[in-house]
């Protein structure tokens, strides 16, 4: 069984600290890894995706990616309260189209 | 571009009735959709894979006779929840993706903005 691992959380961070979320993933064969933010009773935005190794910035945001060791992570920069939410990683199954998710860290920023 | 509808937002039946749950793609054909199911506190748990034409393809212990899934147009999606009872009750969101955009590893998916069944 393919899976995606996330710590549940909560993470506590202060306002305009740096956010760290991680993810592992036991399918060798992946290639395409996202991010997605998600607010309760909403349904989840695309944040960042990823596909090679190393680091991608968007804004605040930069995900890295290592499939050596099948860890994904995403950092937020100057955490915002309206950040405040649960992240999910997702990771494309094999060459499919097919998307595992993660259970998600739920991301609380303190003002 | 790539937007995904989904209707109704919420739906709240009776036990016992069926509901139907329309997923849309309103800017591109979507050749495949997906249905995820999530539970409070839970991570979203694909349901079935549905490619426009054909039957759809259940994940395990997904019951194919209770979640019908129609997938005739290429912007159209149903699902439908027959005979829903209370543990049916759930966040169900579908995505779409838009065929054609290069390897496959880049290929994405939209997702809808959900919709919460109450049954009770």
């Amino acid at each position: 069984q393919k899976e995606v691992e996330q710590n549940s959380g909560p993470l506590s961070v202060p306002e305009g600290a740096i956010a760290s979320l991680n993810c592992t993933y036991s399918d060798r064969v992946s290639q395409s890894f996202f991010w997605y933010r998600q607010y309760s009773g909403k349904s989840p935005e695309l944040i960042m995706s990823i596909y090679s190794n190393g680091d991608k910035e968007d804004g605040r945001f930069t995900a890295q990616l290592n499939k050596a060791s099948q860890y994904v992570s995403l950092l937020i920069r100057d955490s915002q309260p309206s950040d405040s939410a649960t992240y999910l990683c997702a990771v494309k199954e094999g060459l499919t189209y097919k998307y595992i998710f993660g259970t998600g860290t739920r991301l609380k920023v303190l003002a | 571009g790539a937007v995904v509808s989904q209707h109704p937002s919420r739906v709240i039946c009776k036990s016992g009735t069926s509901v139907k749950i329309e997923c849309r793609s309103l800017d591109f054909q979507a050749t495949t959709m997906f249905w995820y199911r999530q539970f409070p506190k839970q991570s979203l748990m694909l349901m079935a894979t549905s490619n426009e034409g054909s039957k759809a393809t259940y994940e395990q212990g997904v019951e194919k006779d209770k979640f019908l899934i129609n997938h005739a147009s290429l912007t159209l999606s149903t699902l439908t929840v027959t005979s829903a009872h209370p543990e049916d009750s759930s966040f169900y969101i579908c995505s779409a993706r838009e065929p054609g955009q290069g390897l496959a590893i880049y290929n994405e998916q939209f997702f809808g903005p959900g919709t919460r069944l109450t049954v009770l």
